[in-house]
């Protein structure tokens, strides 16, 4: 089936360094989602876009949808100790009016204080 | 307080106990979902629905079974867990056409001996 491939993996960041991660697929996506899993907690969404070339900032993040419409970028400015957490990125593959999500693997970040 | 509930938060069963696992959203969202997360692999898809008495298989539905008899609840059934389904579970739900906006429960971490 399609697969989301992020990268990193993991990170550990000095608080006050910028962040960025990105996630790939071998298939078009028509949308892109950014989620952040608090240790602990469910996914909450960060940010979504819906078009190719897209660049949409939601506070310090800021996340693009690849031009190929096959990756997408989050980038995430002076990282603070509330950082930590692991980001996924996700999207949605529609079959006959029904849709089902596609999650990547995760990127777990670490900020050191 | 709109939110996804999920019970029972953490459970251990033995291999070929049935077990259910509850959801509940007080959202009127159409869209409900399970994943479950397990180290490496992010989140997979189980089943879907797209609204009441509509199911339809994820990328992982061997062993499950849902239903969807009202719109609030989508239960999660496991008719003969094995030890492969220890994992964290979550549900989510949204509103169908605004494909990204899913909000998840607090998560269930199934045990099976």
């Amino acid at each position: 089936g399609q697969q989301l491939n992020q990268s990193p993996q993991s990170m550990f960041i000095q608080e006050g360094e910028d962040v960025s991660m990105n996630c790939t697929s071998s298939s078009i996506f028509n949308t892109w989602l950014w989620y952040k899993q608090d240790p602990g907690e469910g996914p909450v969404l960060l940010i979504a876009l819906y078009k190719a070339g897209e660049l949409t900032s939601n506070g310090r993040l800021t996340a693009q949808f690849g031009i190929t419409r096959k990756d997408s970028f989050l980038n995430i400015s002076a990282s603070i100790p509330s950082d930590v957490g692991i980001y996924f990125c996700a999207g949605p593959t529609t079959t006959s009016g029904t849709y089902k999500y596609i999650f990547g693997t995760g990127t777990r970040l670490k900020v050191l204080a | 307080e709109a939110q996804v509930t999920q019970n029972p938060r953490y459970l251990i069963t033995v291999t070929g106990k049935k077990l259910t696992v509850t959801c509940s959203q007080n959202m009127n969202h159409e869209y409900m979902s399970w994943y479950r997360q397990d180290p490496g692999l992010g989140l997979r898809q189980i089943y879907y629905s797209m609204n009441v008495e509509v199911t339809d298989k994820g990328d992982v539905p061997e062993g499950y079974k849902v239903s969807r008899k009202e719109k609030r609840n989508f239960p999660l059934i496991l008719e003969s867990p094995s030890p492969n389904q220890t994992s964290l579970y979550f549900c989510a739900s949204s509103l169908v056409g605004v494909e990204g906006t899913q909000y998840f429960g607090p998560g269930t971490r199934l045990l099976v001996l």
